[in-house]
């Protein structure tokens, strides 16, 4: 079964860079079947793709966020990671990772499974 | 302002039949592009309920369903039951090679 969990600071300084690691556990991010996402919830609101990542380093981002995120992959140690920089409150929220539906960005964008989410905090 | 547009809320008594809206454009229902619907409990992670416009993930009961017409979409369910009481959101594709979301719709079961 396929479980992927979010990990990093929960709280991050005005200005500095938002970091976090998602790993996948019960499958490989090294599949060519599938794309890797982030999306985040800003407290009390909706959700928001941030970007996505394929096994062979192919990204996409939301034109919001394209200048100040990277979302990288390990295969080595089956994780990829989010940097978000220059980060103010707006950016604080639940962000979440999941795999993508499939190998196709076009077609196959949904996401599913979904890790738990982790609460990141931007504060002084 | 979130590109789909969804009601704010929805609510239903027990057994009866709810619909969820969601409206895109030329630029992401529109051209064909597929939606995608995801339920999210209170307090914790969405989870996937219909991709492609009308496929159920295995595990996902058939009183839920959705449909998609021209540059709208649809999220059907039936036989109402308080363990439905969520948030659900609508996913699709834009032209712009992002994927963008609708804002959000709180079904409330009366």
């Amino acid at each position: 079964q396929l479980q992927l969990q979010e990990s990093g600071p929960g709280l991050v300084k005005p200005s500095e860079t938002l970091s976090l690691t998602c790993t996948v556990s019960g499958g490989s991010i090294s599949s060519s079947s599938h794309y890797w996402g982030w999306i985040r919830q800003p407290p009390g609101k909706g959700l928001e793709w941030i970007g996505s990542i394929y096994y062979s380093g192919s990204t996409y981002y939301t034109s919001s966020l394209r200048s100040r995120v990277t979302v990288s992959a390990d295969t080595s140690k089956n994780q990829f990671s989010l940097k978000l920089s220059s980060v103010t409150a707006a950016d604080t929220g639940v962000y979440y990772c999941a795999r993508v539906g499939g190998s196709s960005w076009k077609e196959h964008n949904w996401f599913d499974p979904w890790g738990q989410g982790t609460l990141v905090t931007v504060s002084s | 302002q979130s590109v789909l547009t969804q009601p704010p809320s929805v609510s239903g008594a027990p057994g009866q039949r709810v619909t969820i809206s969601c409206t895109g454009t030329s630029s992401n229902i529109g051209p064909g592009y597929d939606v995608h619907w995801y339920q999210q409990l209170p307090g914790t992670a969405p989870k996937l309920l219909i991709y492609g416009n009308n496929n159920r993930p295995s595990g996902v009961p058939d009183r839920f369903s959705g449909s998609k017409s021209g540059t709208s979409a649809s999220l059907a369910i039936t036989g109402l039951q308080a363990e439905d009481e969520a948030d659900y959101y609508c996913q699709s594709y834009d032209s712009s090679l992002s994927v963008v979301f609708g804002g959000g719709t709180k079904l409330t079961v009366l």
